[in-house]
């Protein structure tokens, strides 16, 4: 098992819909997550970050976080075509903080026009 | 200082040479990590510094890799003898030291060895 899962899609939706990504983790421990977002051939680009359980809002997007379930998800109400990129869920890992960040492997997201 | 910078932003090397990367980081933050995203996958942590302190290291930094911040401030990670396997993007964040911060990445660079 995967310390980070996502599935890789790709996920398509119609411009002006809501996109929802979604990504699990298997250490309870872990205190800290990111969705970065990353265009292909560039770096990855910090969009979220929430440390407790329930939602967090920012503009356009939405990350919810269920330590319990061990899950954490992002929305994207009104998609963009603008918005066609991976996704990359990041997890903290541990009690240390240390900073190091466990990535999925990524969702791809095309908004259709 | 308007974000982490690194260079070479390409890089194309033959087999069995030995390349340089170099990462400034963001002025305030302590703390530098090095990572590595081949193609279809997340990035994978490869080492990280505070301040000039190696602190960790990854399984994945063979005997071929070293990385050095020798005052605290910019990162070097080398790769001597480079193979094929070494084609990867290697990418550098940094961030603050004290709780819960956000990393942030440089441009990454792009290395290909043919």
């Amino acid at each position: 098992q995967k310390e980070v899962e996502q599935n890789s899609g790709p996920l398509s939706v119609p411009e002006g819909a809501i996109a929802s990504l979604n990504c699990t983790y298997s250490d309870r421990v872990s205190q800290s997550f990111f969705w970065y977002r990353q265009y292909s051939g560039k770096s990855p680009e910090l969009i979220m970050s929430i440390y407790s359980n329930g939602d967090k809002e920012d503009g356009r997007f939405t990350a919810q976080l269920n330590k319990a379930s061990q899950y954490v998800s992002l929305l994207i109400r009104d998609s963009q075509p603008s918005d066609s990129a991976t996704y990359l869920c990041a997890v903290n890992r541990g009690s240390g903080n240390t900073g190091k960040l466990i990535f999925g492997q990524g969702t791809t997201l095309q908004v259709k026009p | 200082d308007t974000g982490v910078s690194q260079d070479p932003r390409h890089k194309i090397t033959k087999r069995g040479q030995n390349v340089t990367f170099r990462c400034d980081p963001i002025s305030e933050h302590n703390r530098l990590y090095w990572y590595r995203q081949t193609l279809g996958q997340g990035p994978e942590f490869l080492t990280y510094f505070q301040n000039e302190a190696q602190l960790e290291k990854s399984r994945l930094l063979s005997d071929r890799f070293s990385a050095e911040r020798p005052k605290g401030s910019f990162s070097t990670l080398e790769i001597q003898r480079t193979e094929q396997g070494d084609s990867a993007m290697y990418l550098c964040a940094s961030r603050s030291g004290t709780g819960n911060t956000e990393a942030f990445f440089g441009q990454g660079t792009r290395l290909t060895v043919v």
